[in-house]
């Protein structure tokens, strides 16, 4: 069970173009999702955190412009790379969470995808 | 300021040869401490979360354990398939209702056949 499923795993696209990635929770419902940046060699990077129905919050430093989040459905969010550049290419992974008591279940997280902006 | 640190860096194994990876926080309040594992170019996958000291949680060759300022991930007897980065992620009392965690910067582990 907890099943998140990230697509596309790669992309690789010119310098100007718009990406959009997609996170898909399969068998469960997330109130919350979650997307982060990973580096090579570092850990992960909170970028912004959308809950169903209403706008992502972002981290200090993340520029909503740039990076658009919607999570239209308890089962998908997507994240838009707008106008990428190759300063944006990254590891992107995005997670999901259930709702519980309390608040503290643990995300489960999709394969990740490789952006690579020429 | 919260902080999660984990150690070593890198640890490297013969397979058979038992070790610990540490995990220290230091928060205002933990809601929960999650492991997981990472293998190259993948997600993390969810292996334990541990809710209170004294709380121990186990799977196959890997058990967690808490207390209030770390945790421990002991590894029984590895084998070369446990190769991975594992990395632990604290959620604070003080963080915000979403569920926001916190990582450390991650061990990653070698087993030798």
């Amino acid at each position: 069970g907890a099943v998140v499923s990230q697509h596309p795993s790669w992309v690789i696209c010119k310098s100007g173009t718009s990406v959009k990635i997609e996170c898909r929770s399969l068998d469960f419902q997330a109130t919350t999702m979650f997307w982060y940046r990973q580096f090579p060699k570092q850990s992960l990077m909170l970028m912004a955190t959308s809950n169903e129905g209403s706008k992502a919050t972002y981290e200090q430093g993340v520029e909503k412009d740039k990076f658009l989040i919607n999570h239209a459905s308890l089962t998908l969010s997507t994240l838009t790379v707008t106008s990428a550049h190759p300063e944006d290419s990254s590891f992107y992974i995005c997670s999901a969470r259930t709702l519980g008591q309390g608040g503290n279940q643990p995300q489960h997280f999709g394969d990740g995808t490789r952006l690579s902006i020429l | 300021e919260d902080q999660v640190t984990q150690s070593p860096e890198a640890l490297r194994l013969q397979e058979g040869e038992s070790s610990s990876l540490n995990c220290s926080y230091t928060v205002s309040g933990l809601r929960g401490l999650f492991w997981y594992r990472q293998d190259p170019g993948k997600g993390p996958e969810f292996l334990f979360t541990l809710y209170s000291a004294g709380e121990e949680k186990e799977k196959e060759r890997l058990k967690a354990t808490l207390t209030k300022k770390e945790s421990f991930l002991h590894i029984t007897a590895p084998k070369p398939e446990d190769s991975a980065t594992y990395l632990c992620a604290v959620l604070m009392v003080g963080g915000t209702s979403y569920g926001k965690l916190t990582f450390g910067q991650g061990t990653i582990l070698t087993v030798h056949p």
